[in-house]
C-alpha cells in the first residue's frame, strides 16, 4: 500500500485565495482525520470522519475552513479565503477505527504558505 | 474531557544512554489506547508504541518501552541505547471513543 497520500506537497499563496488541500487515506480504513501543525499552537486535530460522516469538527477554526469527504477514498480540506495566519504544516491522518480509534497513518503533510 | 499532557517541552540524552519520557493523561472512559509517535526533522509521524488499556503489561518495542500506570494514568516512554536516529518530537496520544487527543510534544536531543 503506498500509505496515506497527500498533494499538494507545498502550496504557496496570496492572501484572499482558495486553496484545497487533498487526501487520499489508506485502503480499507474507514476514519479520517485533518490536522494542522505550528510552531505556536502544536498539533491540532481540525476535523474528523467516520465512515465519510463528519464526526467532530469542533477544531475547524472559522467559517474560512471547511472539510468533505465524498467517498471512502478522497477527503478536501478547503480555505476560502485564506490568510496569513492560515500558513502551517496541513497533516491527513486515516485510520481503521473499532471499539475507538487505532493507529493512526499519517501523511507526509502539506506545508501551506500564505502570503 | 480527555487531556493528555507532556510536561516536559525538550530533553536531551547521550547517544547509548536512556532516557524517559512522561506523558500523563486524563479520562473516565475504562477501554482506550495509548500511543506514542515520533516526528523527526523530515515531519513523517511514525507510530513507535502502542498500549491497551486492558492490558496490565507494558508495551515493548526493541528499544523502546513504556511504563503504563492505569490508576495514576501515568504512560511514559523510555528509549534504551539512545541512538542520534532518536532525535525527533515525540507526541503522547490518547485514543477512546470517538476520540484521539494529542499531547503537546516533548523535543529529544541526542548528544554524541
Amino acid at each position: 500500500d503506498a500509505g496515506v497520500i497527500q498533494s499538494p506537497r507545498h502550496e504557496v499563496t496570496e492572501m484572499g485565495q482558495e486553496v484545497t488541500l487533498r487526501c487520499k487515506p489508506i485502503s480499507g480504513h474507514n476514519s479520517l482525520f485533518w490536522y494542522r501543525q505550528t510552531m505556536m499552537r502544536g498539533l491540532e486535530l481540525l476535523i474528523y470522519f467516520n465512515n465519510n460522516v463528519p464526526i467532530d469538527d469542533s477544531g475547524m477554526p472559522e467559517d474560512r475552513f471547511s472539510a468533505k469527504m465524498p467517498n471512502a477514498s478522497f477527503s478536501t480540506l478547503k480555505i476560502q479565503p485564506s490568510e496569513p495566519r492560515d500558513s502551517a504544516v496541513y497533516f491527513c491522518a486515516s485510520s481503521l477505527t473499532g471499539r475507538a480509534v487505532n493507529e493512526q497513518f499519517f501523511g507526509p503533510g502539506t506545508r501551506l504558505t500564505v502570503l | 474531557a480527555q487531556t493528555v499532557t507532556q510536561s516536559q517541552p525538550e530533553m536531551s540524552v547521550q547517544e547509548a544512554e536512556t532516557v524517559t519520557l512522561s506523558c500523563t493523561y486524563d479520562t473516565s472512559e475504562s477501554d482506550y489506547y495509548l500511543f506514542w509517535y515520533k516526528q523527526p526533522p523530515s515531519r513523517q509521524m511514525i507510530l513507535v508504541i502502542r498500549q491497551e488499556a486492558y492490558k496490565q503489561q507494558n508495551a515493548t518495542e526493541n528499544r523502546f518501552s513504556v511504563n503504563f500506570q492505569k490508576a495514576a494514568k501515568s504512560f511514559s516512554l523510555k528509549i534504551s541505547d539512545s541512538q542520534l536516529g532518536d532525535a525527533a518530537m515525540y507526541f503522547c496520544a490518547y485514543s477512546g471513543t470517538y476520540k484521539y487527543i494529542f499531547g503537546t510534544g516533548t523535543r529529544l536531543k541526542v548528544l554524541a
